[in-house]
């Protein structure tokens, strides 16, 4: 398995709340995706990152925030976490977009 | 608008059986096409990919994708189906005009029936 780790894996929060989520990487790849996979809707991209501290956004990203301070990690911050936002969260890494993707475990996020 | 499609939600499949999961796809430019497979619980993991050349693609588990150009598809083959390839198989294509993104199909859940 690509080095990819997610923390935490599974986390509760309530309405209002903040929440980090961290991915971390071993294989020094450029880019770096936030997903939320959901029923009916497959993977929809969130946040993506092509170097450090250099982010774009997707198609859901709406009450997102993201960060890139090194390579390794990149957090996705959910400023008040509304109920909407639970999901199931993953993290990806790339070579550059015509590469595969690498994914990591995921993080459950249930928001009360 | 750049998207991809996977017109069947589930597709069912006897144990031994060729299995085919299908995808279409809208996108500009030419495409960057890839599978991936999720098993319960998991993330994603890399199945194969077109980018160039020979139209049949090969991949890991002895999966196989047929591009074709002209129905804009690149359907997911296996010439036997295995129970353990009871899987969600995602279907996804790089945004042909902001080639940072990849886009993913719904899904297709996958059960191969003993």
């Amino acid at each position: 398995d690509a080095g990819i780790t997610q923390s935490p894996r599974h986390k509760v929060t309530e309405t209002g709340t903040p929440v980090t989520l961290r991915c971390h990487q071993t294989e020094n790849h450029r880019y770096m995706y936030w997903y939320r996979q959901d029923p009916g809707h497959g993977l929809r991209l969130i946040h993506y990152s092509y170097g450090v501290k250099d982010t774009d956004k997707g198609e859901v990203s709406d009450g997102y925030s993201v960060s890139r301070s090194k390579t390794e990690d990149f957090l996705l911050t959910l400023e008040s976490a509304t109920s909407s936002q639970t999901s199931v969260y993953f993290c990806a890494i790339s070579r550059d977009p015509g590469n595969e993707q690498f994914f990591g475990p995921g993080t459950r996020l249930t928001v009360l | 608008a750049q998207s991809v499609a996977q017109p069947e939600d589930q597709v069912n499949v006897a144990e031994g059986n060729p299995l085919t999961v299908k995808c279409t796809y809208s996108v500009s430019g030419n495409p960057y096409l890839f599978w991936y497979v999720q098993y319960p619980n998991r993330g994603l993991q890399f199945l194969l990919k077109y980018i160039t050349g020979d139209n049949l693609v090969k991949g890991s588990y002895g999966f196989e994708a047929e591009f074709n150009k002209s129905q804009t598809s690149f359907h997911l083959k296996k010439p036997s189906a295995l129970v353990s390839d009871s899987a969600l198989y995602f279907c996804a294509v790089r945004d042909g005009t902001s080639y940072d993104k990849v886009i993913f199909g719904p899904g297709t859940s996958l059960s191969v029936i003993p």
